[in-house]
């Protein structure tokens, strides 16, 4: 079966430049998360979608993050302003049951 | 709320050496716990998990037992190989209505010389 897939892999903004991010799920994963992880760190969960509806988007700054999963399939995140501190790695996974599965993975580099 | 503790690194190991990553866990009710590994420039990929207490996850020569009385899920692996140098990720699970929510330790990065 095919795997978490994420575009693009890299990208190089300036700071207060947009960005999107796109992630297509395992086919028939009903949960979607988007976490940050900024090196040496953890993953950080942004925001977790069940189906198309929001279940925790408690640490997604919204003043300039966003994120939609429209007729819950693909999902994209938004960051309108990036900030330096916005360099990170944006993965996305997919759950079935207990199980989660990873993309690759976006690599964010905000100059 | 929950969380993952997990020992800081880098771990250098020689090859065919013994290792141990701990990992221990707060937690209300009954999570259930996971190894990732991370290999550079990749997303995670999980290892192994183990679902209730006592019981043992493995998997490519790794294991992990998950002790409830000492809240650890500690990585093993009787001899490591210089291609299991990578991030390695403690995480458990919590139930919520119809979905998990997941927490993840810091990592722990492995490097092994042959």
């Amino acid at each position: 079966e095919a795997g978490v897939a994420q575009s693009p892999r890299y990208k190089i903004i300036e700071k207060r430049q947009s960005v999107a991010f796109w992630c297509n799920p395992i086919s028939g994963h009903a949960t979607l998360y988007w976490y940050q992880q900024i090196l040496g760190q953890g993953p950080k969960l942004l925001i977790q979608f069940q189906n198309n509806g929001v279940v925790d988007d408690s640490q997604l700054p919204k003043d300039r993050f966003s994120a939609e999963r429209l007729k819950g399939v693909d999902s994209t995140l938004k960051i309108q302003p990036a900030k330096l501190e916005d360099s990170a790695v944006y993965l996305c996974a997919s759950s079935l049951r207990n199980e989660q599965f990873f993309g690759p993975g976006t690599r964010l580099t905000v100059l | 709320g929950n969380s993952v503790t997990q020992m800081e690194g880098p771990v250098t190991l020689s090859e065919e050496a013994f290792l141990t990553i701990n990992c221990t866990y707060t937690a209300t009710g009954y999570p259930s716990l996971f190894w990732y590994v991370q290999y550079p420039g990749e997303g995670l990929q999980l290892l192994l998990k183990a679902t209730k207490a006592d019981d043992k996850g493995s998997n490519k020569g790794f294991e992990a037992t998950y002790r409830k009385e000492t809240t650890s899920f500690h990585l093993e692996k009787g001899s490591v190989q210089v291609s299991d140098s990578a991030v390695y990720f403690c995480a458990l699970s919590e139930y919520i209505p119809g979905t998990y929510k997941y927490i993840f330790g810091t990592g722990t990065r492995l490097k092994v010389l042959a």
